[in-house]
């Protein structure tokens, strides 16, 4: 258990809808990032976040938004969902900014847009 | 930009057989280096990570890598796997300048057989 913690586990839904992810970094941990694994593009980094306010992006589409609240938690939001969106979407978080900290996953989130 | 690449995207050992798994990154300088696995239904672990000096490192779960500068690889090891040691092992790689975050392989997926 990496004491990270994602809900929901399984989340299907239609095209053009909307959903939101929810991620619990590990106790202390202020980064929080994102990541998509699918079978096409492998685990691609979306976005981060530290303390509140966003670090870094990555591929992250401008269909999706994020923020991380006060209380340290982080929502990822998908909009506008196409078929292709569906994918594992992990939530890590770090102690810090560092890109050399370690890294920890939490279980994902299994999307499936029909 | 920094790239990683997992030629072998499935590999079966025999229980208690060697295993190496190769890793070959594309850097300017000297990056930091991680291996992660994933076992099915879980989130990604971090096994061992590299940044400086001796270049072979140690890890969990009996694993270590070896960095080699000349050949831009950090292959991971172990010198006798068990059948939980089935899973999808991730390499990746991290600039020590700038703002990139961990690029990640394509992951390989590694079968135990008895």
């Amino acid at each position: 258990d990496s004491g990270v913690t994602q809900t929901p586990k399984h989340l299907i839904t239609a095209t053009g809808q909307r959903v939101t992810l929810r991620c619990s970094p590990r106790s202390g941990d202020l980064s929080v990032y994102w990541y998509q694994q699918s079978l096409d593009q492998g685990l691609q980094f979306l976005i981060q976040y530290y303390n509140g306010e966003e670090r870094a992006k990555g591929n992250i589409l401008e269909r999706f938004s994020a923020q991380q609240f006060p209380d340290l938690h982080s929502e990822l939001n998908l909009s506008s969902l196409e078929l292709g969106d569906s994918a594992l979407y992990f939530c890590a978080s770090s102690i810090g900014l560092a890109v050399q900290e370690t890294q920890y996953f939490g279980p994902g989130t299994r999307l499936l847009v029909l | 930009a920094q790239s990683v690449t997992q030629p072998d995207i499935h590999i079966t050992v025999s229980e208690g057989a060697s295993l190496e798994l190769r890793c070959n990154y594309s850097y300017g300088a000297t990056p930091y280096l991680f291996w992660y696995v994933q076992s099915p239904g879980q989130g990604l672990q971090l096994l061992l990570k590299y940044f400086s000096g001796d270049t072979l490192v140690q890890g969990i779960k009996g694993f270590e890598a070896e960095f080699k500068r000349s050949q831009s690889s950090f292959n991971l090891r172990k010198p006798s796997v068990h059948w939980s040691d089935a899973a999808e092992y991730f390499c990746a790689v991290g600039a020590p300048f700038g703002n990139e975050k961990l690029t990640f392989g394509t992951g390989t997926r590694l079968t135990i057989i008895p």
